[in-house]
């Protein structure tokens, strides 16, 4: 079974701090999500990205995929209590019926 | 739009009774996903569906578990009996399209409660 781990588990900082978070993997993917979910709703897709290498920038947020196609970060830029929430990452596995493969996330709290 | 409905938001049920959850999917997306979500396991593909006809039931735990999609703008998830440990939120998301690029969009999800 393929496994997407994101590391790490949990993370509280302050607000205005930098963070990084990791999604790593054995396997190849086609392409990579990335969502976050508040608490009592459903996960929000933040990007996709397609591209080895490719970076993608969404306001404060930066995400990148790995050359090879295995592993993804994401950095916040001074981080704000808004951003409070757990980030998914999300895997297209081309050779598995295109099904996606979930990490379990990075619990993120920023506190004021 | 009003995105993808679900419904109930909670459901406190006791073991060996019959749960059913409902999904509205966003007009126009061809497929309709049921994904489970709990602590240890995280989100996990239940079933899912393209223009109405499951795709991929394989990530359905047992017998006891079933859905349908009567028609483009419904689908159900029958729990039949709940156990204890089918405690867990359930979502229901849709998506216009296919990977490579699907953008799935999840409802608020039915949290689900077996004593």
């Amino acid at each position: 079974t393929q496994l997407l781990e994101q590391s790490p588990q949990f993370l509280s900082i302050q607000e205005g701090e930098n963070l990084t978070v990791y999604c790593n993997s054995s396997s190849v993917f086609s392409s990579l999500q990335w969502y976050r979910q508040e608490p009592g709703e459903g996960p929000v897709l933040l990007v996709t990205v397609v591209t080895g290498g490719e970076v993608k920038k969404l306001k404060r947020l930066t995400f990148q995929f790995g050359d090879a196609r295995k592993d993804s970060s994401l950095h916040i830029t001074a981080a704000q209590t808004g951003d409070t929430g757990l980030y998914l990452c999300a895997g297209d596995d081309a050779g598995n019926n295109r099904k996606l493969i979930w990490g379990l996330g990075t619990s993120l709290a920023v506190n004021p | 739009d009003a995105g993808v409905i679900q419904s109930p938001r909670h459901e406190v049920t006791e073991m060996g009774q019959e749960v059913t959850l409902r999904c509205k999917p966003i007009s126009g997306h061809d497929y309709l996903f049921w994904y489970r979500q709990t602590m240890m396991r995280g989100l996990e593909l239940l079933i899912y569906f393209n223009n109405n006809v499951p795709i991929d039931d394989s990530g359905m735990p047992e017998d006891r578990f079933s859905a349908k999609m009567p028609n483009a703008s419904f689908s159900t998830l029958k729990i039949q009996p709940s156990e204890p440990r089918d405690s867990a939120v359930y979502f229901c998301a849709s998506s216009p399209r296919q990977f490579p690029l699907s953008v799935l969009t999840f409802g608020a999800g039915s949290r689900l409660t077996v004593l």
